[in-house]
């Protein structure tokens, strides 16, 4: 679980701002992913990449844009466009392969609208 | 895409009773069924996993069971602590990305 690293712990963004929050590996693994968690709703999937320079859209990903230009790296950036922003986000990775599906998470960012 | 329901939203029991949360699940695809656990401000962490091939499967006072033909699964705590309490949400996963219920708040009393 030490593995993931998310930065900031505490993310406070003004109207019209976009944010990125920072996600980083060292597990080497292949699959990175993004979910927003809000009371009572569960883990609902942004986006997600397999591969570097490769992603694709979750359930929500309206108002959200991501990049994977190293292995290591999935970064996620709320833009002006998100309206409801305030969440906690999870980054999570996993080595995706058959019999080694455990996912494992980072400690989150708290993202509240100024 | 996949659609997990999850039941109870909130369970709560007396310690060294037993704990049952339910879900269901959509998607026929879907051959991998993990439970975490959260604790307040904390990440969700893995507590058992169970794949599609199998039936049920026990880690001490934890067991989880799969019903492929009915689409649910079930996560059973036995002799409960006040440490068991938590929120805890099942996923379900056809395809490359796991797709979580809402979660299901426990509460242990002494």
């Amino acid at each position: 679980d030490g593995g993931i690293t998310q930065s900031p712990k505490y993310l406070f963004r003004k109207e019209g701002q976009n944010v990125t929050l920072s996600c980083e590996q060292n597990l080497n693994h292949d699959a990175m992913y993004w979910y927003r968690q809000d009371p009572g709703q569960g883990l609902r999937l942004i986006y997600y990449s397999q591969i570097v320079n490769d992603f694709q859209k979750g359930d929500i990903a309206e108002g959200y844009s991501v990049s994977r230009e190293k292995k290591e790296s999935f970064p996620l950036t709320v833009t002006s466009a998100q309206k409801n922003p305030t969440a906690f986000y999870l980054c999570a990775s996993t080595k995706q392969r058959a019999g080694d599906e455990k996912l494992f998470f980072g400690s989150g960012t708290q993202l509240s609208v100024l | 895409g996949e659609n997990v329901e999850q039941h109870p939203s909130t369970l709560s029991v007396q310690e060294g009773d037993s704990a049952v949360i339910k879900c269901t699940y959509s998607d026929s695809a879907s051959n991998y069924f993990p439970w975490y656990k959260q604790e307040l401000g904390k990440r969700p962490q893995l507590i058992i996993d169970i794949r599609s091939n199998v039936g049920e499967k026990k880690d001490q006072r934890i067991a989880v069971t799969l019903n492929k033909t009915a689409k649910h699964f079930s996560l059973h705590i036995t002799e409960t602590q006040p440490e068991d309490s938590a929120v805890y949400f099942c996923a379900a996963r056809p395809g490359y990305a796991l797709n979580f219920g809402k979660g299901t708040s426990l509460l242990v009393t002494p």
